[in-house]
């Protein structure tokens, strides 16, 4: 899986949109972007994933570039419930059961 | 999405003894379940990966003596850290996937057990 890199802390405002960031220079064509949160002592739970073209859902959108080698994660309004970290994943989207590997990923600290 | 519990969701134990942690997936059939560790500031380290009937395969630097893990159905596979120890106390997060993968999200992550030995 393509190493990832995130900035190790960022905060934002209550109600401003938050842009988390993430390098992903090697990754590989069939590899797709993940991006995780954690809340303090829960388990991690899926935002949004994907492959080339920006995705949007209930939760997030996520930009990626056009080569692909970095992606942006928005909260378009971000609340206090919404620190937490942030965990950006590369990895295969295959019928494998393969493991996700958790890098250090970004806290965001929300700002009343 | 999905949905993955875990019991118990805390437990504090005596060095020593054994303490079983249960994780289930409650609404899909799991034939793959992950355990993952977390101490205090530090991210997720996968433990060992669990397939239904089969043995678990351990992460290196896992022992897998010490870290027990059966996952006898479709739904629920089971951690034992046998022998505890204070250096054991840490959070431990299963996660389970679902057979056929739909286009979302592929693995759903259970709430943790957090584990204190004395």
């Amino acid at each position: 899986d393509a190493k990832t890199t995130q900035p190790t802390s960022m905060d934002c405002a209550e109600g401003r949109a938050a842009n988390l960031p993430c390098n992903h220079s090697t990754i590989s064509g069939n590899e797709y972007v993940y991006w995780y949160r954690q809340i303090h002592s829960q388990g991690p739970q899926y935002i949004i994933h994907g492959l080339k073209n920006n995705e949007t859902n209930e939760m997030a959108s996520l930009i990626i570039t056009e080569d692909r080698k970095s992606s942006t994660l928005i909260l378009p309004h971000a609340t206090l419930r919404d620190t937490a970290v942030y965990y950006c994943i590369v990895r295969v989207r295959s019928g494998s059961a393969r493991q996700l590997t958790f890098g250090s990923g970004t806290q965001l600290t929300v700002l009343p | 999405g999905a949905v993955v519990s875990q019991h118990p969701s805390w437990v504090i134990c005596k060095s020593g003894t054994s303490v079983k942690i249960e994780c289930r997936s409650l609404d899909f059939q799991a034939t793959t379940m992950f355990w993952y560790r977390q101490f205090p500031k530090q991210s997720l380290m996968l433990m060992a990966t669990s397939n239904e009937g089969s043995k678990a395969t351990y992460e290196q630097g896992v022992e897998k003596d010490k870290f027990l893990i059966n996952h006898a159905s479709l739904t629920l596979s089971t951690l034992t850290v046998t022998s505890a120890h204070p250096e054991d106390s840490s959070f431990y997060i299963c996660s389970a996937r679902a057979p056929t993968s739909g286009d979302y999200n592929e693995q759903f992550f259970g709430p943790g057990t957090r584990l204190t030995v004395l």
